[in-house]
């Protein structure tokens, strides 16, 4: 019940192309859906994140598609770029219980080729 | 505002032996928790404290513990090391209200400590 399940675990795309990676969900509690970035040797930082209540929240190139019903998520990345290429992780969390225990999946490695 | 200090960066350890990872927060911020990285297995939840005290665990053995203080500076502590700890283990900080205003809940990651157990 606790578990995100992320696909893939690598992905290569070309430069300007679209990068699309999926997370799954068990707890229908969960109440916040972020997306992180790490790049090699540094912390996972916030990309994008999303609460239920809305099915897509786009910033930029970044966009998080959301099915509630489907209890399912997506990071879509339009127009890649070889900066681009990191290790994207989801997660969940239910934030209005003033605990903040996130469940994270367990990462794509995207390389975009130049 | 300066980000999420961790220290070491870098620690080799021996099995049997015990460690302290040591975390400074953003300042302001009063939630700190610690996760473990892995290859394969992700970003696994550790603890969580808050104003020094632990308010949610993870699924980790009691050789895995933590503590903060009123500076909001927090430590974890490994004892009697196994070679399966060998992993980055990452701080981060946030405000921690609990309250669910997305600015809250939003985490600052450290770059981390990487233990090997050897």
């Amino acid at each position: 019940q606790q578990q995100v399940k992320q696909s893939p675990q690598s992905l290569i795309v070309q430069k300007g192309g679209i990068s699309i990676i999926n997370c799954a969900y068990e707890n229908t509690a969960f109440d916040y859906f972020p997306w992180y970035q790490q790049f090699p040797g540094k912390g996972p930082a916030l990309l994008i994140a999303i609460r239920p209540d809305v099915s897509e929240k786009k910033e930029g190139r970044f966009t998080i598609s959301f099915n509630k019903s489907a209890k399912q998520f997506s990071l879509h990345i339009m127009d890649s770029q070889p900066g681009d290429s990191a290790t994207y992780f989801c997660a969940a969390s239910k934030v209005t219980s003033g605990t903040y225990k996130y469940i994270f999946g367990t990462g794509t490695r995207l390389k975009v080729l130049a | 505002k300066a980000g999420v200090t961790q220290t070491p960066r870098y620690l080799i350890k021996t099995r049997g032996q015990q460690v302290t990872l040591s975390c400074s927060p953003i300042s302001g911020h009063r939630s700190v928790s610690w996760y473990q990285q892995t290859p394969g297995q992700g970003l696994q939840f550790l603890f969580e404290y808050f104003s020094e005290t632990q308010r949610n665990k993870g699924n980790f053995p009691g050789r895995f513990s933590g503590r903060q203080f009123s500076n909001s500076r927090s430590e974890m502590n490994v004892s009697t090391l196994e070679l399966g700890d060998s992993a980055l283990y990452l701080c981060a900080s946030s405000g921690g209200t609990g309250l669910g205003v997305l600015a809250n809940e939003k985490l600052f990651f450290g770059s981390g400590t990487q233990l090997s157990v050897l």
